[in-house]
């Protein structure tokens, strides 16, 4: 089944402690992004990848990393999380950069305390 | 990038049919112009894309006037099901990899 996959789903942390999402596609798709969705702010686009060894900024990328070294996966690495990184994270991709037609994982619910 | 703006939230009944009207003045040649549909704690789902007139497809039609600064979702015959945030995007069908979401427009179908 085609699929993005976000691990885990649910994180409960603290302030400071080292963590990463997981996401992978089983698509062989070039471009891959991460979100984060916030109450009344929408979906934000943290990081994206048009290929493998290709990041770049999207619109808040401040507090997080990336990176691209398999085509399948794209991690999100919090080196030092803080509260207002609480949010629900989205991982998603498309054929290519530009493809109007994204596929999206299920999501990660992040609290940091 | 274009930016986007729509209306913060709709309200409507089952059987209806809904129009969600975009705008995106600064809308470039190249770009065209896609609708996502999120459920609550879900991932958006694409609906439809569009560059210039009318497109259907079995969830929904866009249509876009000739002058692209702007485009309507519509759903025909909304049932309680439809209720979900719809998002409306310009993307940049080249090299532009940072996509703008924005707020979306929360449509309520109610009985």
């Amino acid at each position: 089944e085609a699929q993005v996959t976000q691990n885990p789903r649910y994180l409960i942390t603290v302030t400071g402690k080292k963590l990463t999402v997981t996401c992978s596609q089983n698509m062989n798709h070039e471009y891959m992004s991460w979100y984060r969705q916030d109450p009344g702010l929408g979906l934000r686009q943290i990081y994206y990848s048009m290929n493998v060894e290709v990041t770049d900024k999207g619109d808040v990328p401040e507090g997080y990393k990336v990176s691209r070294k398999e085509k399948r996966n794209f991690p999100l690495i919090l080196e030092s999380p803080s509260p207002n990184q609480t949010s629900l994270y989205f991982c998603a991709s498309s054929f290519r950069t530009g493809s109007y037609e994204q596929y999206f994982g299920p999501g990660t619910r992040l609290t940091v305390t | 990038l274009a930016k986007t703006t729509q209306p913060i939230s709709m309200d409507s009944y089952e059987g209806q049919e809904v129009n969600i009207t975009c705008s995106h003045n600064n809308i470039a040649t190249n770009d065209y112009i896609t609708w996502y549909q999120q459920f609550p704690s879900q991932g958006p789902r694409f609906i439809i894309q569009g560059y210039k007139t009318k497109v259907t497809n079995e969830v929904a039609s866009l249509f876009i006037p000739a002058d692209r600064k702007s485009s309507t979702l519509s759903l025909p015959r909304v049932s309680l099901s439809d209720t979900a945030v719809y998002y409306c995007l310009v993307i940049d069908g080249g090299s532009q990899g940072n996509l703008i979401f924005g707020k979306g427009t929360k449509l309520s179908v109610k009985p």
